[in-house]
């Protein structure tokens, strides 16, 4: 009964360093998405996945890209990290309905220095 | 782009208190829901909204669809510690892959 799965949950970087954050539900949904909190501005999109082998823009897309490297999995890749990347990244996943809910995952942690 | 505003940003209530926050949007949606997020988790869906003037309960709390379709409200009565954590308001865009826009969020600290 896992759901969403994201690793790392944690993780240090340095700027203009790169790193990959995975995430992989079990719910057979068609749909992924990358959100990033940050203080006092609830949840922004970065990039989200239709469906497979499909990937687009969300709010904020500038200094990462994506990979819906099959219907399970979607990472998310830092190419040089900014200290302005440092955020809680979320994983999510819906079903096909229109209104069915997103199903999050428990974040990756990312502090750039 | 559309606007959408939560309050209050935050709320230190004591326990078996009431609690209400809201949101409001620049435009008309057709989706309302309601998130929680416990201290170190992803949020979590309380409660789902889809018909103008809609009013919803799940346990203590009450979710209303304002009947402009601008605005939502949640209630949680009789509040307990397990209440703690923050609350986001999301409204569903109208396209077809059901991306979230969500407000900033009320964190909520219920004291003993």
């Amino acid at each position: 009964n896992a759901g969403v799965t994201q690793t790392p949950k944690f993780q240090v970087l340095k700027t203009g360093q790169s790193m990959t954050l995975q995430c992989a539900q079990d719910m057979n949904h068609n749909s992924m998405y990358w959100y990033r909190q940050d203080p006092g501005m609830g949840l922004r999109l970065i990039y989200y996945s239709a469906s497979e082998g499909t990937t687009d823009k969300g709010e904020v897309p500038n200094g990462y890209n994506v990979s819906r490297l099959n219907k399970r999995e979607f990472s998310l890749r830092l190419e040089s990290a900014a200290p302005s990347q440092t955020s809680v990244y979320f994983c999510a996943s819906k079903g096909i309905t229109y209104n069915s809910p997103l199903h999050f995952g428990n974040g990756t942690r990312l502090t750039v220095t | 782009g559309q606007q959408l505003n939560q309050s209050p940003q935050s709320m230190f209530i004591q326990e078996g208190e009431d609690v209400s926050m809201n949101c409001t949007s620049s435009s008309i949606f057709n989706t309302w829901l309601w998130y929680k997020q416990d201290p170190g988790e992803g949020p979590v869906l309380l409660i789902a909204l889809y018909k103008a003037g809609e009013l919803t309960s799940n346990g203590r709390l009450t979710a209303q669809f304002g009947i402009t379709r601008k605005d939502s409200f949640l209630n949680i009565s009789a509040s307990i510690p397990s209440d703690v954590g923050i609350y986001f308001c999301a409204l569903l865009t109208t396209d077809s892959w059901g991306k979230l826009q969500f407000g900033a969020g009320t964190q909520v600290v219920v004291t003993p």
